[in-house]
């Protein structure tokens, strides 16, 4: 049983370069979140999703997209980086209604 | 609005002695609080959670949190540190205008636990 996985670990964009962060979770979990993590600044929601389908924004959408066409994957699109969204990114999953999420292990990207 | 303050950016405590890290809370209606921890290059764990009931919750690891309504906050304690629980940890609570499981997280404070 793998959790919630994260690819890439490490990332280095240059302004202006398109990426996609991948998260996988293997536990048949409805809801998926993507949450990033600045110093000082806990996590901020960017996405989430609450089952195939159905994506809603968070508290920090912009420059962002995501799309949800299996109930195990949900990755995270960026348009067009920018040097403000070098961050940590979390991939999160539980089941409907559990409140409690599993984490993936990050993915650390950085804007040149 | 709805908020979570963690008043602390770093706490050090010595091994053996208890711990506790503190938190407050901002919510519409009842809160469904949340403590998570996160080592070094790893991912947030789960730790403990107060949905209702018992005001004082048991989670993993030997920590417990309190619930104190009237004061809004949901300290989270130790009662002997050990030099591994050196990490970061998260007070969240859930959103309560968005439903599901969209959690409001602190900004984390940095726990330090010396020989």
């Amino acid at each position: 049983n793998a959790g919630v996985t994260q690819t890439p670990k490490f990332q280095v964009l240059k302004t202006g370069q398109s990426m996609t962060l991948q998260c996988a979770q293997d536990m048949n979990h409805e809801y998926m979140s993507w949450y990033r993590q600045d110093p000082g600044m806990g996590l901020r929601l960017i996405h989430y999703s609450v089952g195939a389908g159905i994506t809603d924004q968070g508290e920090v959408p912009n420059g962002y997209n995501v799309s949800r066409s299996t109930t195990e994957d949900f990755p995270l699109r960026l348009l067009s980086a920018a040097p403000s969204q070098t961050s940590v990114y979390f991939c999160a999953s539980s089941p409907t209604g559990a409140n409690v999420l599993t984490f993936g292990a990050g993915s650390r990207l950085t804007v040149l | 609005a709805q908020s979570v303050a963690q008043p602390e950016d770093q706490v050090n405590v010595a091994e053996g002695n208890p711990l506790t890290v503190k938190c407050t809370y901002s919510v519409s209606g009842n809160p469904y609080l949340f403590w998570y921890v996160q080592y070094p290059n790893r991912g947030l764990q789960f730790l403990l959670k107060y949905i209702t009931g018992d005001n004082l919750v048991k989670g993993s690891y030997g920590f417990e949190a309190e619930f104190n309504k009237s004061q809004t906050s949901f300290h989270l304690k130790k009662p002997s540190a050990l030099v591994s629980d050196s990490a970061l940890y998260f007070c969240a609570v859930r959103d309560s205008t968005g439903g599901y499981n969209k959690l409001i997280f602190g900004a984390g404070t940095r726990l330090a636990v010396h020989p």
